[in-house]
């Protein structure tokens, strides 16, 4: 089952513009990680943000956790278009126990036009 | 410094077959984990090896095994195909398969079955 749910499913904009996808979950998390997938190839990890965080910058990169109303926001300011990809989040969630899976959601698609 | 590797590519089988797919972490990585992602959908947790033993399951049937050798490389085994298993093998590797390390992700096998 997934446990986040990205929102848009689908983004296109203009290269040199600002591109937010947001990620909802259900339960509670000890983290939540934003991945990249190119043309269905591996996914590469963007960046992680624990559950006492509220925000991370990592170059372009601008995510927000808001655990009270359990959703992210992944920021991708002044985009090209080689960000053109599948962006997901992935989360951890709080079992009370070890837990070592991380549950996608189904993506957004992003689409940066030159 | 390679990364995660897999093989094959692409596979194509018939319905009841059985197929292997290998992985190899990346290097210093003791911890593989495996996922598999349809169409359109978000990666879902088959299982996680640590230490040649299966630490973690996800939602998926006894058809789909797993093995991990002592250099830390990886097979996935799928027994009587269905159709429904077409999609997208992803195999992942961390140093110690906490959900607070990032995951480094192969390129994927894409298995077609028929």
């Amino acid at each position: 089952s997934q446990q986040g749910e990205e929102d848009p499913q689908a983004l296109s904009i203009q290269e040199g513009e600002n591109a937010t996808m947001n990620c909802s979950y259900k339960t509670s998390i000890n983290n939540l990680q934003w991945y990249r997938q190119n043309s269905g190839r591996g996914l590469v990890h963007l960046i992680l943000i624990r559950s006492n965080e509220r925000e991370k910058h990592s170059g372009r990169l601008r995510v927000t956790l808001d655990t009270s109303k359990k959703s992210s926001s992944l920021l991708i300011t002044a985009s090209r278009a080689a960000d053109t990809a599948s962006y997901f989040c992935a989360t951890d969630p709080y079992s009370g126990g070890s837990n070592y899976k991380l549950t996608f959601g189904k993506g957004t698609l992003l689409t940066v036009n030159p | 410094d390679a990364g995660v590797t897999q093989s094959p590519t692409h596979l194509i089988k018939t319905r009841g077959q059985q197929v292997t797919l290998r992985c190899s972490p990346k290097s210093g990585h003791d911890t593989v984990s495996w996922y598999q992602q349809a169409l359109g959908q978000g990666p879902q947790f088959i299982f996680q090896y640590y230490e040649e033993e299966e630490r973690q399951r996800g939602n998926f049937p006894d058809r789909f095994s797993g093995h991990q050798y002592p250099n830390y490389s990886s097979e996935l085994n799928v027994n009587a195909l269905l159709l429904g298993d077409s999609a997208l093998y992803l195999c992942a590797s961390s140093p110690d398969g906490s959900s607070y390390n990032e995951q480094f992700f192969g390129p994927g096998t894409r298995l077609t079955v028929l």
